[in-house]
C-alpha cells in the first residue's frame, strides 16, 4: 500500500464511450502524474500537475483530458478512444515536482478499448 | 537524447541464484539513476537510487553501482527469492522528469 489509490482497477469501454479514471493520494503530496504503461514500451509520462496547475503535457491526444480539482485528487477523462489506447494507466504523486522527489505509484487502471 | 536500455526479459532463475539485470544509459550531464520494481497487480516502487558516479544504491539485498565510465547501472542480488518475481525498471533523471526503460520481467522458480 503506497498511499495512492486508483479506481476503477479494470475498465472496458467502447470507442464511443466517455469514462473517467480517478486517482487519490493520502500522502500530502503537491505533485501528481499520469503515466501510460504499454507492453514492451517504456513508461510514458502523459501529464504532470504541481500545486493543482498543469506543468507538463507530453503531446497527448486531446481524447485524454486531465483534471486536478485539488492536491489530493487527479482525474483522467476519456472520450472517443482508439484500440491502441488500451494500456495500464498509472497515477503517481510526489512531495514536490522534479526528479529529486520520489514518486509513489498507484496500482493502475487496466483499460481495454474495444 | 537521454535514454535507458535494459536487457530484454523475461529472465527466469531458480531460487537462491545470482541475479544481474543489465542497464545502460545515454545522457547529457550527470543524471541520477534509479531502479524501480513492479510486483504483480501493483504500481511501481522505488527500489534504489544513486545520484553521482561511483555511488552504490542498495535495498532489500539488491545493489547497483553508478558507473560513469561504462554508462551502466546494473542491478544485482546475490540470492534471489520467489518473492522477487516482478518487473524491474531502470530509469534516469532528465531535468524534472524521470525517463524509464522498457522493464525486465523476472521469474524466480522455487
Amino acid at each position: 500500500e503506497t498511499g495512492v489509490t486508483q479506481t476503477p482497477r479494470h475498465l472496458v469501454m467502447g470507442m464511443t464511450n466517455k469514462k473517467s479514471l480517478k486517482c487519490e493520494q493520502h500522502l500530502g503530496h503537491n505533485a501528481m502524474y499520469w503515466y501510460k504503461q504499454s507492453a514492451k514500451k517504456p513508461l510514458e509520462l502523459m501529464f504532470v500537475y504541481s500545486l493543482e496547475e498543469r506543468v507538463e503535457n507530453n503531446s497527448v491526444p486531446s481524447r485524454f483530458s486531465p483534471e486536478c480539482p485539488n492536491s489530493s485528487h487527479l482525474f483522467l477523462h476519456l472520450h472517443t478512444l482508439q484500440p491502441e489506447d488500451s494500456a495500464l494507466y498509472l497515477c503517481a504523486s510526489s512531495q514536490g515536482q522534479g526528479a529529486s522527489y520520489e514518486q509513489y505509484f498507484g496500482p493502475g487502471t487496466r483499460l481495454t478499448v474495444t | 537524447g537521454n535514454s535507458v536500455t535494459q536487457m530484454e526479459g523475461p529472465v527466469t532463475l531458480s531460487e537462491e541464484a545470482f541475479l544481474t539485470i543489465n542497464c545502460t544509459y545515454t545522457a547529457t550531464g550527470y543524471p541520477s539513476l534509479f531502479w524501480y520494481v513492479q510486483y504483480p497487480g501493483e504500481g511501481l516502487q522505488l527500489l534504489l537510487k544513486a545520484t553521482k558516479a561511483d555511488d552504490k544504491g542498495s535495498n532489500k539485498g539488491f545493489e547497483a553501482t553508478y558507473r560513469k565510465e561504462t554508462t551502466s547501472f546494473h542491478l544485482e542480488k546475490g540470492s534471489v527469492q520467489v518473492s522477487d518475481s516482478a518487473v524491474y525498471f531502470c530509469a534516469l533523471s532528465r531535468g524534472d522528469k524521470i525517463i524509464f526503460g522498457k522493464g525486465t520481467r523476472l521469474h524466480i522458480l522455487p
